[in-house]
């Protein structure tokens, strides 16, 4: 079976502030694929980025990077000097060979 | 812009009066999936189609039903509404429906059954 848990209901920071979303996931597959989702207050859940299980390496992208690590089975993001449109709820997902899985996401609220 | 629409935004219906809500595409994309978000809860998988293959999740009530007439359209139905079905219903796509590939959604309709 297949699972992720974002432990982390709501997080709030004050604008410029760093701050790490945490993403833990299981399953059984060999291959799988990690996503990242932020869905705004309008709704729409915008797709963030993509990492395959063979695919280790860190990424950054502009001011969100993202901590793969399969030793602990997380997939965590980071956003850089946050700003007031970050605020959104963010969902990691994790698919085997066809279901998209979702975690109930971290409600992130940042203040200016 | 290539997108995924669904229509209404927001829709209201009485408990046992049956809805439909729409979704289209722009994409090309041969998958498209139904979703049911409840409040501060993870989005759900309905169903989905890849192309003409409907595939319904073992946990979908039968009181849920879909259609799809071509490649741009798909349809929610919802037979007889309680006031459990009252969520968010987010329509999204893929190209090829397989693990890689990752979901583009609409602004999802929101539903209400007084």
């Amino acid at each position: 079976a297949q699972k992720v848990t974002q432990a982390q209901t709501e997080i709030s920071v004050v604008e410029k502030e760093d701050v790490t979303l945490d993403c833990v996931y299981e399953t059984r597959d060999t291959t799988y694929y990690l996503f990242w989702y932020k869905q705004p207050p309008s709704g729409e859940l915008v797709f963030l980025i993509r990492r395959n299980s063979f695919d280790e390496q860190n990424e950054i992208s502009g001011r969100y990077s993202w901590n793969f690590q399969k030793s602990t089975s997380s997939f965590n993001f980071t956003i850089t000097a946050s700003q007031v449109v970050d605020s959104a709820v963010y969902f990691c997902a994790l698919s085997g060979r066809r279901d998209m899985r979702f975690g109930a996401g971290t409600r992130l609220t940042v203040k200016p | 812009d290539a997108m995924v629409i669904q229509n209404p935004r927001y829709q209201v219906t009485q408990f046992g009066k049956p809805v439909t809500l729409s979704c289209s595409q722009t994409l090309n994309h041969n998958v498209m999936y139904w979703y049911q978000q409840k409040s501060s809860q993870a989005p759900k998988l309905l169903f989905h189609y890849y192309d003409k293959d409907f595939n319904n999740e073992a946990d979908t009530p039968d009181n849920f039903q879909s259609r799809r007439p071509n490649t741009s359209f798909c349809f929610l139905d919802i037979r007889s509404p309680g006031l459990g079905d009252a969520a968010m219903y987010l329509c999204a796509t893929s190209t090829t429906g397989t693990g890689n590939s990752p979901l583009h959604f609409g602004n999802g309709t929101r539903l209400t059954v007084t």
